[in-house]
């Protein structure tokens, strides 16, 4: 089956340094991925999307990466503020979404 | 405006009595997604209706499980019989479309003792 994981559990960075989170995936036909931010208590939110078309997208402070040919997503958050501190996941499928297991982003001040 | 609210937020139950959980997607999103989420992992897809209809329960652990949406707005997930293995936070999602982003609410934390 489809499945997707997080190279690093743990992500350790000082606020304003740029942070770079990665994904691997395992089903080439994956079409659509998403990265949600979860704070603790909380249910995941959305932060930003890529179709299988393109291989970079951008949004505010927010860059995603793909690179298909290697199986792997990258989440790129430049200037990187405490209020970025959370859980990062992953996720790939149309309707039902696979997630990875996440990367705790931890941000110093 | 509102998101999605599920409730009760936490829910402790004995092993072996049965649960019910709510969820209230938001006003006019025709699809609704559930997901499990144990401690220190990522969500599982549980199951997915579109209006009333459930069209994937695959992600369904057992047949303790059952989940319902019979006017194609609030949803609710029930466990029959709640064994230890079923601790985990419950989350319900939402989308205005069948596919693409899904917004999902705070969750209810399950503990069976």
């Amino acid at each position: 089956g489809e499945s997707v994981g997080l190279h690093l559990p743990t992500l350790s960075v000082q606020e304003g340094d740029n942070s770079i989170i990665n994904c691997a995936y395992s089903n080439s036909a994956s079409d659509y991925f998403i990265w949600y931010k979860q704070e603790s208590g909380k249910g995941p939110q959305f932060i930003i999307d890529i179709r299988s078309n393109m291989d970079k997208r951008q949004g505010q402070r927010v860059t995603v990466l793909l690179n298909k040919t290697v199986k792997h997503l990258s989440l790129q958050i430049a200037a990187t503020q405490p209020g970025d501190s959370a859980v990062y996941f992953c996720a790939t499928g149309f309707q039902k979404l696979v997630f990875g297991t996440g990367t705790r982003l931890l941000v110093s001040p | 405006g509102a998101g999605v609210s599920q409730s009760p937020r936490y829910k402790v139950a004995k092993r072996g009595q049965d649960v019910a959980l709510r969820c209230d997607p938001i006003s006019g999103h025709v699809s609704l997604f559930w997901y499990q989420q144990a401690l220190g992992q990522g969500p599982e897809f549980l199951t997915y209706f579109q209006n009333e209809a459930q069209l994937d329960k695959s992600g369904l652990p057992s047949d303790r499980f059952f989940a319902e949406r019979p006017e194609g707005s609030v949803s609710t997930l029930k466990i029959q019989r709640t064994q230890q293995e079923d601790s985990a936070v419950y989350l319900c999602a939402s989308s205005s479309r069948g596919y693409g982003e899904q917004f999902f609410g705070p969750g209810t934390r399950l503990t069976v003792l």
